[in-house]
């Protein structure tokens, strides 16, 4: 069966420092990837997806960047954290484009 | 920005009771999705109807799909204390591979 793992589950951050959050998934290959952040209260913004190795789309500037070093493996990274990226980040996968989403336990982030 | 719209922001229901949620979106989709958040949780998939289904059942969960008011409705039929949690509704365009969520409503069963 598939699972997704996604680490660290808390994470307490100084504002400009860098930030490396990791997403993995098992059991199956070639999945599509995706990051989502999650405000208090509030809906899922898309960050960034995934349909392949080094096929990145960006639907959010400037401060955080995504890497797919491997076939199951999805990186969320920031050079300088910014208050404003405080938040619940949430990977996910899915088999095929528009199929459903299975969603790891999230990452919450507070920078400080 | 949001393409789904979940209404009502919040519901506060009694168990045994229904509870039904609404979602409406902007463009044309290849399927639409039903996720539950338990709080501070990852989401989990709750149901997918195509834009060719009008109607799809669940065990307690009926969903509605219509694609000429560009709508949805989920219903969970006999509720209980554990259906608490947050109810989001997701499409999948047709036009490019993003699956966007709405801001979700907050469902309330009181025991």
């Amino acid at each position: 069966s598939q699972t997704i793992h996604q680490w660290p589950a808390t994470l307490v951050q100084p504002v400009g420092s860098p930030l490396s959050l990791e997403c993995t998934v098992e059991g199956t290959s070639n999945p599509n990837l995706y990051w989502y952040r999650q405000a208090a209260g509030r809906g899922l913004q898309l960050l960034f997806y995934s349909v392949g190795i080094g096929q990145i789309s960006s639907e959010v500037p400037q401060n955080l960047s995504a890497s797919r070093p491997q076939d199951r493996q999805f990186i969320l990274s920031s050079k300088k954290l910014l208050l404003s990226d405080s938040g619940f980040y949430l990977c996910a996968w899915s088999k095929t484009t528009r199929s459903e989403a299975f969603f790891g336990q999230g990452t919450r982030l507070t920078v400080v | 920005s949001q393409q789904g719209e979940e209404d009502p922001q919040a519901l506060s229901i009694q168990e045994g009771e229904n509870a039904t949620m609404n979602c409406s979106y902007k463009t044309s989709i290849n399927n639409l999705q039903w996720y539950r958040q338990n709080s501070g949780r990852g989401l989990v998939h709750l149901i997918l109807i195509r834009s060719n289904e009008r109607e799809k059942h669940s065990g307690r969960l009926r969903v509605t799909l219509d694609t000429s008011k560009k709508s949805s409705s989920l219903l969970i039929t006999a509720s209980r204390a554990a259906d608490t949690a947050s109810y989001f509704c997701a499409t999948a365009p047709d036009s490019n591979y993003k699956l966007t969520f709405g801001k979700g409503t907050l469902l309330t069963v009181n025991p």
